[in-house]
This record gives structure tokens, sequence and C-alpha cells, in this order.
């Protein structure tokens, strides 16, 4: 049963334009919610991340949106750059009590592809 | 990388050998995980370990174990290695306090013939 469904699979955008990653969860206890991005050859490294308390956080040109009623939480990299050229992957866990561990469930990434 | 380093980096093996990969990390922290990444399947968890010698099964175990002896050490054995465990893998770390951000380290490409 896959928890965190990432949509879609590539994706293709002109630089400068808007690049937009989509999740859905179904664990309601998920209370932590980042984004990795990995570069080939490369270990996925922490891009930004949000907790349910809050519906959208900004760094630079990357927007996590968040609808906790929805279950839905996404991805927006305004001005896309060819150096944004990756696989991003969502995911979830479980924070606090109940020997969550820090056990993070993924989805299964998008290719972006960034064109000069 | 945090201080994580995986070896070796790349394998080629026969079916039916046993591997052992080794993730280093140079941080002291607590909680270590593997995964394995295959195309279309994103990061899977195998093995994960919350502290010196307290080990526990992720969602894709079976073919694997894990120890950990040293907080710093954290061994993957592939028992009797077959085709579909031809993967890369991925060591990660966290830590209380530090959230739940793991981090990764570069990686172990492994070959089954």
């Amino acid at each position: 049963q896959q928890q965190v469904k990432q949509s879609p699979q590539s994706l293709i955008v002109q630089k400068g334009g808007i690049s937009i990653i989509n999740c859905a969860y179904e664990n309601t206890a998920f209370d932590y919610f980042p984004w990795y991005q990995q570069f080939p050859g490369k270990g996925p490294a922490l891009l930004i991340a949000i907790r349910p308390d809050v519906s959208e956080k900004k760094e630079g040109r990357f927007t996590i949106s968040f609808n906790k009623s929805a279950k839905q939480f996404s991805l927006h990299i305004m001005d896309s750059q060819p150096g944004d050229s990756a696989t991003y992957f969502c995911a979830a866990s479980m924070s606090g009590s109940g020997g969550s561990n820090y056990k993070l469930t993924f989805g299964k990434g998008t290719l972006l592809t960034v064109n000069p | 990388d945090a201080g994580i380093t995986q070896s070796p980096r790349h394998k080629v093996t026969e079916t039916g050998t046993p591997v052992t990969l080794r993730c280093h990390q140079t941080e002291n922290h607590r909680y270590m995980y593997w995964y394995r990444q295959d195309p279309g399947h994103g990061l899977r968890l195998i093995h994960y370990s919350y502290g010196v010698k307290d080990t526990d099964k992720g969602e894709v175990s079976d073919g694997y174990s894990v120890s950990r002896s040293k907080t710093e050490d954290f061994l993957l054995t592939l028992e009797s290695a077959t085709s579909s465990q031809t993967s890369v893998y991925f060591c990660a770390i966290s830590y209380p306090g530090g959230g739940e951000t793991q981090y990764f380290g570069p990686g172990t490409r492994l070959l089954v013939l």
C-alpha cells in the first residue's frame, strides 16, 4: 500500500516557468512533510519541509503548499532554472511518541527537466 | 554530505554470494537507515536503527539483515544476493532534536549478476 502518491512522474518546464509537483498522503498521523532534491549520482538532500500547522512555506524560489483537509501538499518552483533539473521526492513521517523513529515514507519521485 | 560515507561505492557480485555494505558516520547520530532506490519505486526503507544493537525492519526487509555494534557504523548484509537486489543503496542518519530531517550518504551501486 503506497501511503504517499506523487505526480507527475516526469515534468518538462521552460526556463523561467513554474514547476509544480503534487503529493497526496493517506495516513492522517503524518505530521512532517519534507521535499528532497536529488541530482544524478548523488544522495537525496533536504530542500524544504512543512508541518501541518501552516498552509504554506517559502524558501527562496521554492514553496510548499499544504492542504490538510485534502491530505495533499505540493512543491512550487518559481522562475525554474536549468540547474533545478533533478529528481524531486516528497515524503511524510510521524513525529512524537509511539516509536515512529522518524521513519520517512517517500513518494516515487518526479524527474524535472528545465530547458534553457 | 553530513559526515556520512558508504563503502564500497560500486560493487558487482554474483547471485548467491553474501554482500555487506557499510555506512559510517562521524556525527554520532542515534538514528541510521538503509534505503534502496529503484526506478519507478522511489526510496524504500530496508532496515533502520535507533541505537547500538537496536534495529528494526522497514518495508522491504526480506533478504537483508543489519547490524550496529558501534554508533558510527551500520552494516547491511545481503545473505545470498539475488538479481532483484540490484539497486542503489543509500544510508541516512537523523537525530532527535534535529527533527525528522534525514541526511543521506552518497550511495552504493550494486549489480548482482
